[in-house]
């Protein structure tokens, strides 16, 4: 199957600075990708919805000033988690279904985000 | 999207059939049942999904009943990576695969 890639794995911050996370399509081009987050012991939830070309999407409760996703090329979106607090952090997972076909997504294999 | 209601936890002996019931009552013509897994630590994994007709591939076999309001994964021999949380979602045609609402799945255990 395609593969999305997620970079950083796992990422140490000290609270108040930023992090920027990663999610590449390898090998299909991705139009719309989506970012979920996972707290300890919980499912997942979306958080936002990345267009390429255009504004993310934002689910209700979720902040864009505080999560800034960019979503340049069909095959790369970031998230950006500035004035990052311990509160923030959790496990973040991309995922990204191949321009149009809508039958499966493909996830990446997430980032894990300290905050200290 | 309809909701699905499955069992928190189950057990499956390693080479035994592991079968993962999930109920969606509320399920509409034009919507699909999709089943992924996450393994510790991993991002989430598709493994089938359907329509109408029982579908099987490499990795499992899903049932759908007559009436779509329930469904059973079946991993045909259990190993111990299968251990993971299964996660039973059902989605609209138009709406694919597109932003995936999770529920809470069901946590399976393959025993050796």
């Amino acid at each position: 199957g395609a593969v999305v890639s997620q970079h950083p794995s796992r990422v140490i911050c000290k609270s108040g600075t930023s992090v920027k996370i990663e999610c590449r399509s390898l090998d299909f081009q991705a139009t719309t990708m989506f970012w979920y987050r996972q707290f300890p012991k919980q499912s997942l939830m979306l958080m936002a919805t990345s267009n390429e070309g255009s504004k993310a999407t934002y689910e209700q409760g979720v902040e864009k000033d505080k999560f800034l996703i960019n979503h340049a090329s069909l095959t790369l979106s970031t998230l950006t988690v500035t004035s990052a607090h311990p509160e923030d952090s959790s496990f973040y997972i991309c995922s990204a279904p191949e321009a149009g076909k809508n039958t499966e997504a493909f996830f990446g294999q997430g980032t894990r985000l300290t905050v200290v | 999207d309809a909701k699905t209601t499955q069992p928190p936890s189950m057990d499956c002996a390693e080479g035994r059939a592991a079968n993962l019931p999930c109920n969606h009552s509320t399920i509409s013509g034009n919507e699909y049942v999709y089943w992924y897994r996450q393994i510790h630590s991993q991002g989430p994994q598709y493994i089938i999904h359907g329509l109408k007709n029982n579908e099987t591939n490499e990795m499992a076999s899903l049932i759908i009943t007559e009436d779509r309001k329930s469904s059973t994964l079946i991993l045909p021999h259990a190993t111990l990576r299968d251990t993971a949380v299964y996660y039973c979602i059902v989605r609209g045609v138009q709406t694919g695969a597109n932003n995936l609402f999770f529920g809470t799945g069901t946590r399976l255990t393959v025993i050796p």
